[in-house]
């Protein structure tokens, strides 16, 4: 199975901070990669898929890059209600397997 | 729209039916995974079945293989998640999604005697 981490596990940000997460695969994985926001009690909302691509209706603030076996989510400028926990995904082999998630929290 | 149900609370050992019901598009033409998560904890990729085009293949996390199975009901639009013999660390929300663009809102499996 592919293996991703991610890091920080834990991060606290204040508005209009620029915030970086890193994702690692364990093997290549091309730019199979997605992210998602979670917030509590909810569902996962898909942020970016293949890597780099804005899934419609997502803030430009947010952006991904990376392929191979390192991946970056980066949020320009923190907003209030980019409070969460945020994943990424590998869908390039079974099983699709999640990171630990990042918690971004407030300073 | 995706709208999961059939959560409770049920005893080990026992089996369970979940239903994922999707609406405004049509379910054989997409491809559905299952994920759970559990109390306090992260995602967890439970399994996946492929659209009706290429067959309607199933394949599923190694530590579930065994005790889960995906089907779909393509006339009725729903996919279904059957897990048998349930342990205490089944326990968690499990949600359907059509290839992480829509989610369901989840449903809570407790598994407790």
């Amino acid at each position: 199975d592919i293996q991703l981490t991610q890091s920080p596990s834990f991060l606290s940000a204040s508005v209009g901070d620029r915030v970086t997460i890193t994702c690692r695969a364990s093997q290549g994985i091309s730019s199979y990669l997605a992210w998602y926001q979670q917030k509590l009690g909810r569902a996962p909302k898909l942020l970016i898929y293949s890597a780099s691509t804005l899934q419609s209706g997502v803030p430009s603030r947010f952006s991904g890059s990376g392929s191979g076996t390192e991946f970056t989510l980066t949020i320009s400028s923190l907003q209030p209600e980019d409070f969460a926990t945020y994943y990424c995904q590998q869908v390039i082999n079974y099983p699709f397997t999640f990171g630990p998630g990042t918690k971004v929290d407030f300073k | 729209q995706l709208v999961e149900s059939g959560g409770g609370l049920v005893q080990p050992g026992r089996s369970l039916r979940l239903s994922c019901t999707a609406s405004g598009f049509t379910l054989g033409d997409y491809a559905v995974s299952w994920v759970r998560q559990a109390p306090g904890k992260g995602l967890e990729w439970v399994g996946f079945i492929t659209n009706k085009a290429d067959g309607g293949t199933t394949e599923y996390a190694a530590s579930l293989k065994g005790r889960v199975s995906i089907s779909t009901n393509y006339s009725e639009s729903i996919v279904y998640l059957q897990l048998n013999s349930l342990k205490t660390e089944d326990t968690a929300v499990y949600y359907c999604t059509r290839g992480g663009f829509n989610w369901g809102q989840g449903t809570l499996v407790t598994v407790s005697s």
